[in-house]
């Protein structure tokens, strides 16, 4: 059974703080993808990497995927207000239907 | 591009009465949806994944017969939660999956808040 590990679960910090979410596996994914979802939304795609130590950035927020393919963060750069939110990672790949696997989620609270 | 729309967004019913949730891809074909419910503060939970003219293939643990879907069409999935219960509420979030992107990237649609009385 594959299992994506996300930490940490719960993240509250300043405006301006670095902060850094990790997913991990011992399985490896043909992908990996990084949703955010706000309240009583539906989550929003973020990023996908597909290539071992692939490095995706988008303004504040890097993404890496691992050589091997099994783990991958994200870093935001000077949290703001308008990060706060659910961060999911998800492995793709798996099964016939490739479902993803979900990490359990990252939440995130930035005070102003 | 990649737009999932999900109908209704909110919906409020009686115990024992069925509701039905409408997802489609706006602006793309999609062979293949899913339907997850998520707990407050908590992941998503695959329930199902619906393939275009096929029967949907269900999670172990999900009732079939109490969570019914139909992928009728290339743009169109609906789930219908038969005789619902108070602990039916949650909340239900439809994806789909681009040909034209990644093999494993899903679009979301916004979600449908059930509340069964």
């Amino acid at each position: 059974t594959q299992l994506l590990e996300q930490s940490p679960q719960f993240l509250s910090i300043q405006e301006g703080e670095n902060l850094t979410v990790y997913c991990n596996s011992s399985s490896v994914f043909s992908s990996l993808q990084w949703y955010r979802q706000e309240p009583g939304e539906g989550p929003v795609l973020l990023v996908t990497v597909v290539t071992g130590g692939e490095v995706k950035k988008l303004k504040r927020l890097t993404f890496q995927f691992g050589d091997a393919r099994k783990d991958s963060s994200l870093h935001i750069t000077a949290a703001q207000p308008g990060d706060t939110g659910l961060y999911l990672c998800a492995g793709g790949g798996a099964g016939n239907n490739r479902k993803l696997i979900w990490g359990l989620g990252t939440s995130l609270a930035v005070n102003p | 591009g990649a737009v999932v729309s999900q109908h209704p967004s909110r919906v409020i019913c009686k115990s024992g009465t069925s509701v039905k949730i409408e997802c489609r891809s706006l602006d793309f074909q999609a062979t293949t949806m899913f339907w997850y419910r998520q707990f407050p503060k908590q992941s998503l939970m695959l329930m199902a994944t619906s393939n275009e003219g096929s029967k949907a293939t269900y999670e172990q643990g999900v009732e079939k017969d109490k969570f019914l879907i139909n992928h009728a069409s290339l743009t169109l999935s609906t789930l219908t939660v038969t005789s619902a219960h108070p602990e039916d509420s949650s909340f239900y979030i439809c994806s789909a999956r681009d040909p034209r992107t990644s093999p494993d990237t899903q679009y979301f649609g916004p979600g449908t808040r059930l509340t069964v009385l």
